[in-house]
Parts: structure tokens; C-alpha cells; sequence
């Protein structure tokens, strides 16, 4: 019934590590982001997808790499975690037409880098 | 660039007031869309209302009610008998009209409701 689920909803991991958060939408959408959530509750996004292609990306790290494998899914791998990785990363979509700017959230994954 | 200010941090009312979060956007696009988001301490985030920048009639929901004005670039979100379930962090949200939303988020309001 999840309309945007995201998995893990927690993840611990040392620096230097990689690790990906899965994403899936089943609501029919055809455009997903990835937003990132401080320490300090400030959002910002990070990526966008539209029908499995990038259309925003916001100045991130190439450490971090989203992949779309199909419009319902889109994953975001992080290479060598640093401290600075830890937040909670929030998954989203929405669909074009009247309603494209109403995004619906995941539940959050929260990452600690230790 | 797209800004959204919510100057207050934090906000404290006992149960049954009313209160209103204070959100000013500043943009350059004659096109936009102003939110309200809601993220109670579950974590997740709750979509509340979305208005176009064409659209300044005030809306009400229930005990919710948001008054757009753009001469000030203000869109507040007014709680009326606020309830303890009320207790959220609340996110003011601007988004340019384009191929897909950049949501410029505020820094928040801690909302808290107490007995």
C-alpha cells in the first residue's frame, strides 16, 4: 500500500564504506528525486529523474550516483561514506501535468557514518 | 535564486490556541508554487497544501487555513485550536513552474502543542 517506500529506513556504516538506498514508487509517477536532509531539518535536493533520465542535479558529490533502472525505482548509491554523509535521505516522486509539483515523500533512510 | 525565510525556530502554545507559522518566498519567475509540508516526529514528510502563484484566494481546511498574499511574498499557515498531534516540524516549500519540481524548502518550524 506504500505509495513511496524506501529501503533501509536506518543504515550504520564506517567511513570508506559504499552503500546504496533503494527507492520505489507505485504510484505511477514519472519523475523521482532524491532530497537530503541535514542535522539541522534543512532540505535540499539533490537529484531528479524523468522517466529514467537525470534532470537535476544539484552540485553533489560524485560519490553519490543515483540509478534509475526503470521510471518506478531510483537508487542512490554512495561511494566512500565520509562523516559529513550522515542525514536523512529522503526519496520522492511526482507526475507530470497539474499535479507534477506535488511531490509525495518516502518515509526517510536515515544514514550514520561513523 | 529562489529563497524561503521561516524566521521562527521554534514555537510553544498550549492546546486549544491558535497559531500561525510565517513563511516569505523570494523569486524571480512570475510562475510558482508555494507548499506546506508537515513532518511530525515519525520522520516522514506529509504534504499539506500546494498553491499556484496565480491563485491568491486564501484556503481553509478544517482547523488549517493559509493566506497567500503577494504583495508581501508571504504565505502563512494558521493552526486554529491546536492539538497536541499538531506537535510537527512544519516546512514552507517554493517550487519554479518547469519540468519538474525543484522544491526550495525553509528551514522549518518546530511546533509544539502541549496539554
Amino acid at each position: 500500500d506504500t505509495a513511496v517506500s524506501q529501503t533501509p529506513k536506518y543504515l550504520v556504516t564506517q567511513m570508506g564504506n559504499d552503500k546504496s538506498i533503494k527507492c520505489e514508487q507505485n504510484l505511477g509517477h514519472d519523475t523521482m528525486y532524491w532530497y537530503k536532509q541535514d542535522s539541522k531539518k534543512f532540505l535540499k535536493i539533490m537529484f531528479s529523474y524523468n522517466n529514467k533520465e537525470l534532470i537535476i542535479n544539484e552540485t553533489v558529490p560524485n560519490r553519490f550516483s543515483p540509478k534509475s533502472p526503470d521510471k518506478a525505482h531510483l537508487n542512490l548509491h554512495i561511494n566512500s561514506l565520509e562523516l559529513g554523509d550522515s542525514a536523512v535521505y529522503f526519496c520522492a516522486s511526482s507526475q507530470k501535468g497539474s499535479n507534477r509539483e506535488k511531490l509525495f515523500f518516502g518515509s526517510g533512510t536515515q544514514l550514520s557514518v561513523l | 535564486a529562489q529563497k524561503v525565510t521561516q524566521a521562527q525556530t521554534e514555537i510553544s502554545v498550549v492546546e486549544k490556541e491558535d497559531v500561525t507559522l510565517d513563511c516569505v518566498y523570494e523569486t524571480r519567475d512570475t510562475t510558482y508554487y508555494l507548499f506546506w509540508y508537515k513532518q511530525p516526529p515519525s520522520g516522514e514528510l506529509v504534504f499539506l497544501i500546494r498553491r499556484n502563484s496565480f491563485d491568491e484566494q486564501n484556503e481553509i481546511s478544517g482547523r488549517y487555513s493559509w493566506n497567500f498574499q503577494k504583495s508581501t511574498s508571504s504565505f502563512n499557515f494558521t493552526i486554529t485550536a491546536s492539538q497536541v498531534v499538531d506537535s510537527a516540524v512544519y516546512f514552507c516549500a517554493l517550487s519554479e513552474a518547469g519540468t519538474a519540481s525543484k522544491l526550495t524548502f525553509g528551514t522549518g518550524t518546530r511546533l509544539q502543542v502541549t496539554l
